[in-house]
This record gives C-alpha cells, sequence and structure tokens, in this order.
C-alpha cells in the first residue's frame, strides 16, 4: 500500500517559475527521500531529509520536513523545461529497510 | 563507476510463464532491493536481499523470489504470470547500514514486463 501521498497529482507551470510539491505520511521515519522518474525510466534520486532536519538545499531544489505534521515539500525554483517528469516522495519508516513510495506528483514545464 | 545495471531491458511474456530479470548493483553497494511500479502508480516494495538472504519482504505472493549472488547481483523470478504483473519492475542498491542509517537507495532504468 502507498504511505505517502503526493499534492497536487499533476502540475503544469511556465519555464521560470517555481513548482512546488507536498507530500504526506502516515507513520514515524528515518528519513524521506525525493526522486525524480521521466516517462516511465528509472528513478534518480534528488534529496534526502532525515527525521531530525527541517529544511535541505541542493542546487534549485529545496525541502522541508515537517515531522509532527508528517509532511514534506519539494520546491524547485526557476523551473526549466527539462524538470518535466514525475516526482516521487519516498519514506524509510522507522525499524524498516525498504522505501515506502507515494504515488506522484506529474510536472509540466512549458517552455 | 558503474551504475545499478538490468537486463532485460523489455520483456513479452504469457499467462502462466515464468520470468528472470536481473540487477547488478552500483559498484561498493552490497544490498539490492527490487519494486513493482505499475503504470501511473509510485514504485512498491517487494524484497530485499543482503548476504545473499531475503532480509525483508513486501505483499507479494510466494510466485515472486528472489536470490543474491556473492557478487551482490541479483535475480527476480516470478512464476505463474498473471496479466496483473504487467509492470515496470525496478532494482536498486545501498549500502547495507546500522539501524538509523540513511539507507540511501540508487535505482537502475527498470525491467518493463508486459503479460499478454
Amino acid at each position: 500500500s502507498q504511505q505517502g501521498e503526493e499534492d497536487p497529482q499533476a502540475l503544469s507551470i511556465q519555464e521560470g517559475e517555481n513548482a512546488t510539491m507536498n507530500c504526506s505520511y502516515k507513520t514515524s521515519i528515518n528519513n524521506l527521500q525525493w526522486y525524480r522518474q521521466n516517462s516511465g525510466r528509472g528513478l534518480v534520486h534528488l534529496i534526502l531529509i532525515r527525521s531530525n532536519e527541517r529544511e535541505k538545499h541542493s542546487g534549485r531544489l529545496r525541502v522541508t520536513l515537517d515531522t509532527s505534521k508528517k509532511s514534506s515539500s519539494l520546491l524547485i525554483t526557476a523551473s526549466r523545461a527539462a524538470d518535466t517528469a514525475s516526482y516521487f516522495c519516498a519514506t524509510r519508516d522507522t525499524g524498516r529497510r525498504a522505501l515506502t513510495f507515494g504515488s506522484g506528483t506529474r510536472l509540466q514545464v512549458q517552455p | 563507476d558503474a551504475g545499478v545495471t538490468q537486463s532485460p531491458t523489455h520483456l513479452i511474456k504469457t499467462r502462466g510463464q515464468q520470468v528472470t530479470l536481473r540487477c547488478s548493483p552500483k559498484s561498493g553497494h552490497d544490498t539490492v532491493s527490487w519494486y513493482q511500479q505499475a503504470l501511473g502508480q509510485g514504485p512498491q516494495f517487494i524484497f530485499q536481499y543482503y548476504e545473499e538472504e531475503e532480509r525483508q519482504r513486501g505483499n507479494f505472493p510466494d510466485r515472486f523470489s528472489g536470490h543474491q549472488f556473492p557478487n551482490y547481483s541479483s535475480e527476480l523470478n516470478v512464476n505463474a504470470l498473471l496479466l496483473g504483473d504487467s509492470a515496470l519492475y525496478l532494482c536498486a542498491s545501498s549500502l547495507s547500514s546500522l539501524a538509523g542509517g540513511d539507507n540511501e537507495q540508487f535505482f537502475g532504468p527498470g525491467t518493463r514486463l508486459t503479460v499478454l
């Protein structure tokens, strides 16, 4: 079963705009990871945030984590057409080694 | 530094057949996890192998089995294929960690299985 739920399911923006995707989960976690997937291909690891961290940056990516609300957000600034992809959050639940994925947000960046 | 590789890229089978998918982990990694991703969905965890043993399993029937070899590569076997087994099968490798470790997983390109 899916734990994480991304919101929105689909997002369409213009190049240069910022894109924000949200993820909610249900259990206690060790960390939360964001992945990108292009057209049904393999997943590309974007960023990992640990349960004791609140915010993390990597290039144009900014991730926040609120464990009290069991939610995370991924912000992509100054989006590019090449950012068009599906984005998934995945949690590593406490005591487990598997990743539990959400259903993803499909981002379309119009040139 | 080779990343995670999977073979074959695509596969077409008929109902009732058996299939074997292969995965080579990223250099230096010792743990392999398998995921099934149906169209339009997020990946679902099948199982994880470490030290040639299944260490953790998701909610998949016994028709799904696996193996890990001494060189850390892995196979996923699916018996008695059903139409619903059509999906992208993803392999992910990681470095085994103690409790509380990050378990950052790196994914291969996947094998697209179509069951007719």
